[in-house]
């Protein structure tokens, strides 16, 4: 079944450890997204990538980077993780649908850093 | 402020009736209007996209944008147990892909 698929499902992690969030999708949509969702505080963007090789920040970018080497996979890295990066995370890939960009979701990963 | 306010809820209304969600947003600028679907433990399910003000409808859900007012609704009919779930409002500037700003969301819980 085509969508996309992410990487762990869940994790805990030790504060100041790296981790690297991988993100799958096999549509071919030119933009993926990633976003974290916390209780209270609703889905915000981390980062984007309009096409391969190209990335942006978004609202709360600070704490991550991303890579976008081809169209599928854009993983999402922690480089020292802190615990106020733990949040479930969503990884997003969108087609454009009637001039809008319909985006999809993939299943999230739920991160604790302790 | 947030850019755009959703009512957290919890809604609970009884099986067959019509359901009414709603946001309100300060940035004029936004030109596409979604709403999304999430239940428990899974990523959200886009439901509809509207561009700009007016109506769509698909099956049993009505979007609505009023621009001049700054404010979008989700009208579910005939709601069933199966629509229990966090329905999150979302929106952007269009024309090109940057990412979403989303609501809170809404928890609507559906009695049998």
């Amino acid at each position: 079944i085509a969508g996309i698929t992410q990487a762990p499902t869940s994790q805990i992690l030790a504060a100041g450890r790296r981790m690297t969030l991988r993100c799958t999708q096999d549509m071919r949509h030119n933009a993926m997204y990633w976003y974290r969702q916390d209780l209270g505080l609703g889905l915000r963007l981390i980062h984007y990538s309009n096409t391969a090789g190209t990335t942006g920040k978004g609202e709360v970018p600070d704490g991550y980077s991303v890579s976008r080497a081809n169209t599928d996979d854009f993983p999402l890295t922690l480089a020292s993780a802190v615990p106020s990066q733990t949040s479930v995370y969503f990884c997003a890939s969108s087609v454009i649908s009637g001039g809008a960009y319909e985006q999809y979701f993939g299943p999230g990963t739920r991160l604790t850093v302790t | 402020q947030k850019e755009v306010e959703q009512d957290p809820g919890p809604l609970s209304v009884p099986e067959g009736a019509i359901v009414s969600l709603n946001c309100t947003y300060s940035n004029s600028a936004f030109q596409y209007f979604m709403w999304y679907r999430q239940y428990s433990r899974k990523g959200p399910e886009l439901l509809m996209y509207t561009y700009s003000s007016g109506n769509k409808e698909d099956g049993r859900f009505t979007a609505q944008v009023d621009k001049s007012s700054k404010y979008i609704s989700l009208f579910i009919r005939d709601s069933q147990p199966s629509d229990s779930a966090t329905y999150l409002c979302a929106m952007n500037f269009g024309g090109g892909a940057d990412g979403l700003t989303f609501g809170k969301g809404t928890h609507l819980i559906i009695q049998p």
